[in-house]
């Protein structure tokens, strides 16, 4: 089956240009996790989606990270006024939440993102 | 979550079993340990998780002390493609919630 699908792979954008990546979890999949790596970095959280619950934002690095999931399905990561450092692959992830520890997290292969 | 320990980088050669390995010495009795890895450009990759006990599936096994303050990471017959950045992450294994990642240990599996 398909797995966690990310778009667009690569997006390049002006410094202070808005910026929306989109993520197709697996189907079924309740929570839905994004992460991103900069350059020789880890994997940093951003924020996390499970059900009908209230997002775990934590995260987020400014006001000008936001995130939706509609329908309890598809996500949208919105980055207002894009700045050079916010240039790293958007990692987005997927799994079974509340079957605990038989759900590991699914990956998609992310979008890189440069901001010029 | 507890915080994990890990190498920053190994060798290998190929052929032979990489043994990575992970301290998580502040770990509490509700958190499991999961192995992830991340092979260039791509996203991260499950590999296994464990409570306590020896865990075993087509790609690696997992040897988590009695103490659980630590564990290996074996891959018995390492390759070139299992080059990778490998994540020991501890979680709480019973709810969701968001995983953790440390700068886990960058295996080099050479010829």
């Amino acid at each position: 089956g398909a797995g966690v699908s990310q778009s667009p792979s690569n997006k390049v954008t002006e410094k202070g240009k808005d910026v929306e990546l989109r993520c197709d979890p697996i189907s079924g999949h309740t929570a839905l996790y994004w992460y991103r790596q900069s350059l020789g970095q880890g994997l940093e959280f951003l924020i996390y989606f499970q059900g009908n619950s209230a997002p775990d934002k934590s995260g987020l690095p400014s006001d000008r990270f936001s995130a939706e999931r509609t329908g309890g399905s598809v996500s949208t990561l919105t980055i207002q006024r894009t700045q050079q450092e916010d240039s790293a692959v958007y990692l987005c992830a997927s799994s079974l939440a509340g079957t605990g520890h038989n759900s590991p997290l699914h990956f998609g292969n992310g979008t890189r993102l440069t901001v010029t | 979550d507890a915080k994990t320990t890990q190498p920053t980088s190994m060798d290998c050669a190929e052929g032979r079993a990489a043994n990575l390995p992970c301290n998580h010495s502040t770990i509490s009795g509700n958190e499991y340990v999961y192995w992830y890895r991340q092979i260039h450009s791509q996203g991260p990759q499950y590999i296994i998780h464990g409570l306590k006990n020896n865990e075993t599936n087509e790609m690696a096994s997992l040897i988590i002390t009695e103490d659980r303050k630590s564990s290996t990471l074996i891959l018995p017959h390492a390759t070139l493609r299992d080059t990778a950045v490998y994540y020991c992450i501890v979680r709480v294994g019973n709810q969701g919630g968001k995983l953790i990642f440390g700068q886990g240990t960058e295996l080099s599996v050479k010829p």
